[in-house]
């Protein structure tokens, strides 16, 4: 069973407009954290923001922030005020305090974001 | 500091050649991973090492070796290369954590691997 479903491979969104990626996870840890990375067509990972499981607030750094919906398994991140810069793949991950892998990221599949001038 | 870096940036093999991607960081992490990264796939572990001297299987480790002889080298090895190794390889490190799931892992700039 996939631990990480990002359900939309591809989305659009307008210049300055925001975007929420969706993100749900699957885990039976009650300490795990999650984490978003940014991969532009240059190719490498950015790590973007993360998530633990017993955070209370939803985190946030500068222009993205991420909807922890704990009950519902859910960690979408939220862009605000889309630039074009921000067209790229958005990877969500899952890390498990006491998973398999020496807490190995688990990856969802992405979404490729483009943002429209 | 140069993070993590990976050595070469591309590549371009027959099928059955042999090579060793390297991957080195300078921020004294303990652990280190290997992952693979096809077209809509995601990444996935290949293998990983939680110290010099030690190595262990990921979730696709067929087809590859690894070996982690100094704390800041993790090497992945393919041994007679098969088109389905055709792949972006990413080299990650991190270090454990101290408490709770949350420690960055920071990821080399990858390299592009073709097999013909």
């Amino acid at each position: 069973a996939q631990k990480i479903t990002q359900t939309q491979p591809g989305m659009f969104v307008q210049e300055k407009e925001a975007v929420t990626l969706d993100c749900t996870y699957d885990t039976s840890d009650q300490s795990y954290g999650l984490f978003w990375y940014k991969q532009p067509s240059s190719g490498e990972m950015i790590f973007l923001i993360y998530q633990g499981s017993y955070d209370e607030q939803n985190a946030t750094e500068g222009r993205y922030s991420l909807n922890f919906q704990k009950a519902r398994k859910s960690a979408n991140l939220v862009i605000s005020a889309s630039q074009l810069g921000d067209s790229a793949m958005y990877f969500c991950a899952m890390r498990e305090r006491y998973g398999g892998s020496q807490g190995n990221l688990i990856f969802g599949k992405g979404t490729k974001l483009s943002v429209k001038p | 500091n140069a993070g993590v870096t990976q050595t070469p940036k591309f590549r371009v093999l027959k099928t059955g050649q042999s090579m060793t991607l390297l991957c080195a960081q300078d921020m004294n992490h303990e652990y280190m991973y290997w992952y693979r990264q096809d077209p809509g796939m995601g990444l996935r572990l290949i293998h990983y090492s939680v110290g010099e001297g030690t190595t262990a299987k990921g979730e696709v480790p067929d087809g590859y070796n690894v070996s982690r002889l100094k704390k800041q080298n993790f090497l992945l090895g393919l041994e007679s290369a098969a088109p389905s190794q055709t792949s972006v390889y990413f080299c990650a490190s991190r270090q454990p954590d101290a408490s709770g799931p949350y420690n960055e892992q920071f990821f080399g700039p990858g390299t592009r691997l073709t097999v013909l």
